[in-house]
């Protein structure tokens, strides 16, 4: 089946530093769409970025991320974090046979002063 | 709108007690999932429902868990029996429409936590 692999744990990252959260994959599929959601504290989780088209730059709320499928990766990074970045994002993959998304274990950040 | 909503917000059992646990989807959506979230297993999927009919359940422990979606404005998950091991964070979800790649945002509740103590 399909399965997500991100970078583990936790991730510290100065205030006005940049960023970024690995996330691999491995899927049997060709047609498939890549997700990250963020998920802050006591709050639900919810679609930070998407997409499915290959080497093509998603942007939003200052995140970005590319999905290389040469590579099998669909970072996300950003340039200068913020104390408001403080989250667990989580990346996600779905191929249109799968019911539901496979999501990744999660990678927390912490943003400090 | 709303959101989806679960309640309730936090649930405490005892070891072999059951367990039942709310979701209210988005009104209008037609794809209803719950997840189970926990530190070391992260989302893991549980059940899907299309339409109120479910369609998939293979994310669920055979003996103790089911659900159910009596109408579309509201899913259940029931564990009987529960362990400490039960002990997570339960999140449903909704989408707009059949669940197809990239067209759909999957909408979560704020979760359950479940402790069994």
């Amino acid at each position: 089946g399909d399965s997500v692999t991100q970078t583990e744990g936790l991730v510290t990252v100065t205030e006005g530093l940049p960023v970024m959260l690995n996330c691999t994959y491995q899927t049997a599929y060709s047609d498939v769409a890549f997700f990250w959601y963020v998920q802050y504290l006591n709050e639900a989780p919810k679609l930070l970025l998407r997409s499915s088209t290959d080497n093509k730059r998603t942007e939003h709320q200052g995140f970005h991320a590319t999905l290389h499928k040469s590579s099998s990766s669909f970072h996300l990074q950003k340039s200068s974090v913020q104390l408001s970045d403080s989250a667990l994002y989580y990346c996600a993959l779905n191929n249109n046979y799968a019911q539901g998304l496979t999501f990744g274990l999660g990678t927390r950040v912490s943003v400090f002063p | 709108n709303a959101g989806v909503i679960q309640t309730p917000r936090h649930k405490v059992t005892g070891k072999g007690q059951e367990a039942t646990l709310w979701c209210e989807p988005i009104s209008g959506h037609s794809a209803v999932f719950w997840y189970r979230q926990t530190i070391v297993q992260g989302l893991e999927f549980l059940t899907y429902f299309r339409n109120q009919a479910p369609i998939d359940d293979s994310g669920m422990p055979k003996e103790r868990f089911s659900a159910q979606m009596p109408n579309q404005s509201h899913s259940t998950l029931k564990i009987q029996s529960t362990q400490p091991q039960d002990s997570a964070v339960y999140l449903c979800a909704s989408s707009f429409r059949d669940w197809g790649i990239s067209q759909n945002t999957l909408y979560f509740g704020a979760g359950t936590r479940l402790s069994v103590l």
